[in-house]
């Protein structure tokens, strides 16, 4: 149980366009998503956190409005690069959890982004 | 939020215990110790968390300082599969500004030798 799914898992895109990267829960309903960014041998990064039906909230630094965070239902978020450059190329990851006890988050395998 | 202090890496043999330690010496009452590891291009895999007792699953045991300001991570036989690098996480609990967020340092990075 607890599964989450990220698609795709990779993608490759061209500087100036747009990416959707789609973060679900299978098997359990997620009332808060997380999203984060690792670069090559680092750690994560939490970017934002969204709750189900309201809006993101977004770590000090993230730009809102170059990553839209959509999280319309209890199983699905989206997170979309807009106007991608190199420098967003990164792994980007998500977890969901459901809010209750014991509270851990579930993490996605994560998408590789790579823009050109 | 309280930081965690684990070593950069740390290295085990094949079937024998691994003790992987993390400092959180401004901890707070509320705060889960929470453990996850993860694997190169994946994403992080739940391990283990506690907040005040030790905890046993099949993955692992949490061993908690008395104080709360130290934790240990116990692997008990490793496995090569159990190669990755493991983050020690404080989760605030509720009630505090930052509820249920995860802050990931640097982290250990562990290796198994056959």
């Amino acid at each position: 149980g607890a599964v989450v799914s990220q698609h795709p898992s990779w993608v490759i895109c061209k500087s100036g366009t747009s990416v959707k990267i789609e973060c679900r829960s299978l098997d359990f309903q997620a009332t808060t998503m997380f999203w984060y960014r690792q670069f090559p041998k680092q750690s994560l990064m939490l970017m934002a956190t969204s709750n189900e039906g309201s809006k993101a909230t977004y770590e000090q630094g993230v730009e809102k409005d170059k990553f839209l965070i959509n999280h319309a239902s209890l199983t699905l978020s989206t997170l979309t690069v807009t106007s991608a450059h190199p420098e967003d190329s990164s792994f980007y990851i998500c977890s969901a959890t459901t809010g209750k006890v014991p509270y851990e988050q579930y993490f996605g395998p994560g998408t590789r982004l790579t823009v050109t | 939020d309280a930081k965690t202090t684990q070593p950069n890496s740390m290295e085990s043999n094949e079937e024998e215990p691994v003790h992987l330690p993390c400092n959180h010496s401004t901890i707070s009452g509320t705060d889960y110790i929470h453990w996850y590891r993860q694997l190169p291009s994946q994403g992080p895999e739940y391990v283990i968390h506690g907040l005040t007792s030790n905890v046993n699953n099949r993955m692992a045991s949490l061993a908690i300082a008395e104080d709360r300001k130290s934790s240990t991570l116990i692997l008990h036989r490793a496995t090569l599969r159990d190669a990755a690098v493991y983050y020690c996480i404080l989760r605030v609990g509720a009630g505090g500004t930052s509820y249920g967020k995860l802050t990931f340092g640097q982290g250990t990075i562990l290796t198994v030798h056959p």
